[in-house]
């Protein structure tokens, strides 16, 4: 099966710019999160989707940071404008169902850099 | 809500030495507990995972049981190799999974 697929693959922008990353999961997972790894921390996740609807969006500093999954499937991931500590890896992963038994598919990653 | 409470690394072992990564968890019920293995490079994977409690999960040599007495799901592996060289996150299952910093380790020839 496909694997999950995120784009692009580096970004490099200077702070105050915009950004999005675009996230395809795989076939039929209804599960689509989106996390921020900052070098050397694990995973934060930032936010939960169960098909279009977000189920949790805690973590996600939402005076900068938005994301939307309008038809269920792709998700795009923006920050907007950008800052020095959004330096990260961006990643995305779908799991078959939000529940305690489903591990999630992880993507390779988004890694942005910001100047 | 869940947490863990992982062995902090860096861990550095020579090839074909045994390997125990400690995790503890805390936890609201009993969720799925998996392992994730994050290589140089590369993007995070599953490892193993264990279901209920008793349960042994294993791959690639790796195992780690569901321990509910202990609320523990310890990874080990008889004979590490070179190529083990990455870093290892325990993860209580839930709808939005906890990552800790995880365990690096480095295995030396």
């Amino acid at each position: 099966e496909a694997g999950v697929a995120q784009s692009p693959r580096y970004k490099i922008i200077e702070k105050r710019q915009s950004v999005a990353f675009w996230c395809n999961p795989i076939s039929g997972h209804a599960t689509l999160y989106w996390y921020q790894q900052i070098l050397g921390q694990g995973p934060k996740l930032l936010i939960q989707f169960q098909n279009n609807g977000v189920v949790d969006d805690s973590q996600l500093p939402k005076d900068r940071f938005s994301a939307e999954r309008l038809k269920g499937v792709d998700s795009t991931l923006k920050i907007q404008p950008a800052k020095l500590e959004d330096s990260a890896v961006y990643l995305c992963a779908s799991s078959l169902q939000g529940e305690y038994n489903s591990p999630l598919h992880f993507g390779n990653g988004t890694r942005l850099t910001v100047t | 809500g869940n947490s863990v409470t992982q062995m902090e690394g860096p861990v550095t072992l020579s090839e074909e030495a045994f390997l125990t990564i400690n995790c503890t968890y805390t936890a609201t019920g009993y969720p799925s507990l998996f392992w994730y293995v994050q290589y140089p490079g590369e993007g995070l994977q599953l490892l193993l995972k264990a279901t209920k409690a008793d349960d042994k999960g294993s791959n690639k040599g790796f195992e780690a049981t569901y321990r509910k007495e202990t609320t523990s799901f310890h990874l080990e592996k008889g004979s590490v190799q070179v190529s083990d060289s990455a870093v290892y996150f325990c993860v209580p299952g839930a709808n939005n999974l906890f990552f800790g910093t995880g365990t690096r380790l480095t295995v030396i020839p």
